[in-house]
């Protein structure tokens, strides 16, 4: 059973403009973390926030969480070609597993 | 360099047959986990270890198996019984249970049947 699931399941957009990733899951969990996988790729860890956590930075990258509507986005400011790639969110529903969504596929136009 | 190695990077099985997918990492990380995708899909897991010589059974864990002999390996066998293998394989480790920490991933496995 999949616990995330991530809303759009496919993105295009531009050079330059900005790209939100939204992830809803199912149960209480320990933290969430944000993934990015190029195609045909292992997974790249980006940023993990806890779940007393309301929002993080990491360079372009903006995540929020909110732990009363079970679900987070991730926002990638001033986008790149180079950021095109498929992004994952995963939670940690303290059972000792690391629980993927399905993904959004993000292309960002030259 | 310290990290997380899968091999082979393409795998072709012909129908009836064993195969093993191997993962070693030089992270001393105590968790290790493997995934299957599917094409356009998320990553579902198939069996996870939190410490040497145990290990849990996934959400998709029928016609697999795994060993945890030693913290840093963690083989995958794809068995007979498995009826539909064709997918690309993820291994995966941490230093905590679960989704404490960040995850590293291996660059996976390509497993195709012929």
């Amino acid at each position: 059973s999949q616990q995330g699931e991530e809303d759009p399941q496919a993105l295009s957009i531009q050079e330059g403009e900005n790209a939100t990733m939204n992830c809803s899951y199912k149960t209480s969990i320990n933290n969430l973390q944000w993934y990015r996988q190029n195609s045909g790729r292992g997974l790249v860890h980006l940023i993990l926030i806890r779940s007393n956590e309301r929002e993080k930075h990491s360079g372009r990258l903006r995540v929020t969480l909110d732990t009363s509507k079970k679900s987070s986005s991730l926002l990638i400011t001033a986008s790149r070609a180079a950021d095109t790639a498929s992004y994952f969110c995963a939670t940690d529903p303290y059972t000792g597993k690391l629980i993927f969504g399905q993904g959004t596929t993000l292309q960002v136009k030259p | 360099d310290g990290g997380i190695t899968q091999s082979p990077k393409y795998l072709f099985r012909k129908e009836g047959q064993n195969v093993t997918l191997s993962c070693e990492q030089n992270l001393n990380h105590d968790a290790m986990y493997w995934y299957r995708q599917d094409p356009g899909q998320g990553l579902r897991l198939i069996y996870y270890s939190q410490i040497v010589n145990d290990f849990q059974k996934g959400d998709i864990a029928e016609g697999y198996s795994v060993s945890r002999e030693k913290k840093e390996s963690f083989p995958l066998t794809v068995t007979s019984a498995q009826k539909n293998p064709t997918a690309f394989y993820l291994c995966a480790s941490s230093n905590g249970q679960g989704g404490e920490t960040e995850a590293f991933f291996g660059q996976g496995t390509r497993l195709t049947v012929v």
